[in-house]
């Protein structure tokens, strides 16, 4: 079945550090890839997303590429602030012709500090 | 943002005790799913559907019953709540294909 593998939290950073949270998959066929973000309290939200490899999707300075040749959707964001503390996830959604199912990593929690 | 509704926000419930979440929407998507999410687990999928009437198990469906009878409403029932339910729920929906889903805020469970 599908899988989704992310590196574990907490990452700790200082403001304006820059961010790499690793994320690689296992998937059947052309999956398409996302980022949630969860703050505090609050269900899950669309960060970004890609739909085929070598897109880039982006939002809110946050960048991740689809890699097919290295089954990886790495997030990236050059400066990080205190808002962008949080819990992220990736994730992918497989279509077998029959069914669309969501799987997800085990989430990774960034903490910012001034 | 997508209009998904989960009620109640928050429950306490005692051990042996049937219970019922609802999710609610208004964006006519075709698939409707129940996660659950722990520490160190993420998100697991307990079912879902993919029509009135059409549904299918998740990951984690043991002791979870799911029902659809309209396209906006999605239920989740715990038959005999027990401790290892206590939970945060969330609902989601997406149009199907490989497009994303969208949440809900999600329910509190204790199983007391």
């Amino acid at each position: 079945g599908n899988s989704v593998t992310q590196m574990e939290g907490p990452v700790t950073l200082s403001e304006e550090a820059f961010l790499t949270i690793n994320c690689t998959y296992t998937a059947t066929g052309y999956p398409s890839l996302f980022w949630y973000v969860q703050y505090p309290g609050e269900g899950l939200q669309l960060l970004l997303k890609a739909t085929k490899a070598d897109d880039k999707g982006s939002n809110k300075g946050f960048e991740a590429t689809y890699r097919k040749e290295t089954t990886s959707f790495h997030l990236e964001k050059g400066s990080v602030q205190v808002s962008d503390s949080a819990v992220y996830f990736c994730a992918l959604v497989g279509y077998t012709g029959t069914a669309s199912k969501l799987t997800f990593g085990t989430g990774t929690r960034l903490q910012v500090t001034l | 943002d997508a209009g998904i509704t989960q009620s109640p926000r928050h429950k306490v419930t005692e051990t042996g005790t049937p219970v019922t979440l609802r999710c609610h929407q208004t964006e006519n998507h075709r698939y409707m799913y129940w996660y659950r999410q722990d520490p160190g687990h993420g998100l697991r999928l307990i079912h879902y559907s993919y029509g009135v009437k059409d549904t299918d198990k998740g990951e984690v469906s043991d002791g979870y019953s799911v029902s659809r009878s309209k396209t906006e409403d999605f239920l989740l029932t715990l038959e005999s709540a027990t401790s290892s339910q206590t939970s945060v729920y969330f609902c989601a929906t997406s149009g199907g294909g490989n497009t994303e889903a969208f949440f809900g805020q999600g329910t509190r469970l204790t199983v007391v």
